[in-house]
C-alpha cells in the first residue's frame, strides 16, 4: 500500500499570510495530484504534476513535485478566506492509474 | 459543477441492513470509481468500473459490491451494514481511451451514510 503523509493536518491563519503544505511518501508515483474539497462537496482537481522537479502555478497557488517523484508541496501566497477547505494530495500509480489519497490538510483562513 | 450526480444525498440505516447508492457519470466518461471518506480522513478507494467490469479494487470486504450500466451510470451496494460504514461515499467519473488514462477524476458531491 502506497502511504501518503500530509502535513500539517490543520492550519488556521489570517488573511494575507503565506503557507505551505506538504505531501510525502516512500513510494515513487507516475504523477501527483492536488485537490481541494469544501464542506458538503466532493474533491475538485486543482493540478497534476508529472515530471520530477516540476513547478506549476495556479494564480496564488504554487505546486512542486519532488525530484524523486515521491513528495510534493503546495504554497499559497496571500491567503484569502475563499482558500478555506481541505487540501488533498493523491499519488497516481503508473500501472493502475488509480489515485491514492492522503489524509488532507484542513485550512481555515480568517478575514 | 462536474456533471457527476449522486443520490441520495443523505441516508440513515441501521446495523445489518443493506444500502444501494447511485451515481450518474459526466457525459462522455466511461469509467466510474467509488471512494469512502470517513470523517477527518482522505477518500479511500473502494473499486473502479470500466466497460461494466471491475477494473481495480481497494482493501474493502466482499459485502461492498458494485455495478456499472451500459449508460455508464453506477451503483454501490453495501450488505450487512456496520457502524464503521458511516461515511461520505464519493463517486468519480473519468475517461479511458484514445491514449488518455483514467486518473483525472471528476467527483460528485457524495452520499452521507449514517449507520445507527
Amino acid at each position: 500500500t502506497q502511504l501518503l503523509e500530509q502535513s500539517p493536518q490543520f492550519l488556521s491563519i489570517q488573511e494575507g499570510e503565506n503557507l505551505t503544505v506538504y505531501c510525502n511518501s516512500s513510494s515513487v508515483f507516475s504523477s501527483l495530484q492536488w485537490y481541494r474539497q469544501e464542506p458538503g462537496e466532493g474533491p475538485v482537481l486543482l493540478v497534476t504534476v508529472v515530471t520530477g522537479g516540476e513547478v506549476k502555478k495556479l494564480k496564488r497557488l504554487t505546486f512542486q513535485f519532488g525530484d524523486a517523484r515521491k513528495d510534493s508541496s503546495l504554497h499559497i501566497t496571500a491567503a484569502q478566506p475563499g482558500d478555506t477547505g481541505l487540501y488533498l494530495c493523491a499519488g497516481v500509480d503508473g500501472g493502475s492509474y488509480i489515485p491514492t489519497f492522503g489524509r488532507g490538510t484542513s485550512l481555515i483562513v480568517h478575514p | 459543477e462536474t456533471g457527476v450526480t449522486q443520490s441520495p444525498t443523505h441516508l440513515i440505516k441501521t446495523r445489518g441492513q443493506q444500502v444501494t447508492l447511485r451515481c450518474s457519470s459526466q457525459s462522455g466518461h466511461n469509467t466510474v470509481s467509488w471512494y469512502q471518506q470517513a470523517l477527518g480522513q482522505g477518500p479511500q478507494f473502494i473499486f473502479q468500473y470500466y466497460r461494466e467490469e471491475e477494473n481495480g479494487r481497494g482493501n474493502f470486504p466482499p459485502r461492498f459490491s458494485g455495478l456499472q450500466f451500459p449508460n455508464y451510470s453506477s451503483e454501490l451496494n453495501v450488505n450487512a451494514l456496520e457502524l464503521d460504514d458511516s461515511a461520505l461515499y464519493l463517486c468519480a467519473s473519468s475517461f479511458i481511451g484514445g491514449g488518455a488514462t483514467n486518473e483525472k477524476l471528476f467527483f460528485g458531491s457524495g452520499t452521507q451514510l449514517s449507520v445507527l
